[in-house]
Formats: structure tokens, C-alpha cells, sequence
């Protein structure tokens, strides 16, 4: 079965610093990937989207991420940390073809930011 | 333009009851999905409804249900709940889902916090 991981289910970093959150996913075929953040009792807010224009992908709020086929991964950074990105981050992935949509998810990496 | 709208936020049931959610997509939007979150199993698709239709369903038991009406507001019903459904139910909605080459992205509601007790 097609899966998404994130490594790291806890990720602490200080104010200022880089932030990098780690995505691998497993498919020969590379799928349309997504970065969603999570604030406590929130829905899933939409950070970016690879769909295979662009390697390098620009999203909301500073943040970005970078398509290597070569690694199967979609790793989101962002250069200095802010107190109000501490929340829970979510990969997904969309392996289905066209007249369906399912994304999968990875199990979610939260995110402190230390003053 | 409103986002998605998910009713109610929050419930509680007894085993064995049923429930219904509801669903309203961002105007102009077609397909509207479903996801299960739970802090063990994490987010879990549930389906997919595009134009009224069922376009694609998760590995779940035939208790969790969907329907799309004419004005692309969607409810999913859950039957004889059980313990282990207690989760957050949450709702998206995307312009056309996945049509060709293109992919539209989903927006997500709030959800419906859900307790079985």
C-alpha cells in the first residue's frame, strides 16, 4: 500500500531558528503532495502543494518545500521559527487516478517553538 | 467567501445509537470528502462524494455512510456507534477533486468532535 511517513513525531526548535520537518513517500510514480497545519481543536489548513510544475514549492506563512524524486521525499523548512507556527503538521499524498481523490496522510509531526 | 462548515462541532452518543454529520463545501465546490482523526490511527479517508456519487471509499465498515445532495452539502451517518469511533470527523470540500491531469486542493472544516460513551 502507497504511505506517507514523517520522521520525527515531536520537533522542538527555538525562536529564530530553521525549522525542518522530514516527508518520505513511497511510489515508484511520484504523487501530488500536500503540507497541511493543524492548531489545537482547528480543522487542516492548507501550507503548499507539489504538483510536478516546480521542485521547489513556495506556501503560506514563510514556509517551503522541496520534491526529490531521487530521495521520494517532500521535506518543509522554513528559515526562522516563529512562536505562532507551534502546531501539529501533517504530509499527505494523493495516489489515486483521475475521477477519484483520497489523500493519505502521514502521522502528523508537532511542532514547539522555544522562546 | 466561507469556508467549509461542519455541524455540529461537538456530540455525544451512547453505544449502539446512530449519528448523522453534516457538511456544507465552499460555495461552487463539487467534491466533498471524509476523514476520521484519531490520535492512534491518525487521519483516515473515509470517501469521496463528487456530484452526488460515491467516487471512492476507504477501508471502513459498512456502519459509516455518505450521501451528497443537488447542492453538494454532504452528511455521513454512522450506525450502531461504537466505543472506537469516538474521533474528530472531518470534512473536506475541493472544486472537482482530481479530473486529468489536475488536482484541486481540499479545504478543510473545523470537524465534528465526536464522543461515544
Amino acid at each position: 500500500a502507497q504511505s506517507v511517513t514523517q520522521l520525527g513525531s515531536h520537533v522542538s526548535v527555538s525562536e529564530g531558528a530553521l525549522v525542518l520537518l522530514r516527508c518520505n513517500y513511497s511510489s515508484s510514480v511520484p504523487p501530488y503532495l500536500f503540507w497541511y497545519v493543524q492548531y489545537p481543536n482547528q480543522g487542516l489548513q492548507l501550507l503548499l502543494k507539489y504538483t510536478s510544475a516546480a521542485t521547489l514549492v513556495k506556501g503560506i506563512n514563510g514556509f517551503e518545500a522541496e520534491f526529490k524524486k531521487s530521495e521520494t521525499s517532500f521535506h518543509l523548512t522554513k528559515p526562522s521559527a516563529h512562536m505562532s507556527d507551534a502546531a501539529e503538521y501533517f504530509c499527505a499524498a494523493t495516489y489515486s487516478g483521475a475521477g477519484s481523490y483520497q489523500l493519505t496522510f502521514g502521522k502528523g509531526t508537532k511542532l514547539s517553538v522555544i522562546p | 467567501k466561507a469556508g467549509v462548515t461542519q455541524t455540529p462541532r461537538y456530540l455525544i452518543k451512547t453505544r449502539g445509537q446512530q449519528v448523522t454529520l453534516s457538511c456544507s463545501p465552499i460555495s461552487g465546490h463539487r467534491s466533498v470528502s471524509w476523514y476520521q482523526q484519531t490520535p492512534g490511527q491518525g487521519l483516515q479517508f473515509l470517501f469521496e462524494y463528487f456530484s452526488e456519487t460515491q467516487r471512492n471509499k476507504g477501508n471502513f465498515p459498512g456502519r459509516f455512510s455518505g450521501r451528497q445532495f443537488s447542492n453538494s452539502r454532504s452528511e455521513m451517518n454512522v450506525s450502531t456507534l461504537e466505543l472506537g469511533d469516538s474521533a474528530l470527523y472531518l470534512c473536506a470540500s475541493s472544486l472537482a477533486g482530481r479530473v486529468g491531469g489536475a488536482v484541486h486542493e481540499q479545504y478543510f472544516g473545523p470537524g465534528t468532535r465526536l464522543t461515544v460513551t
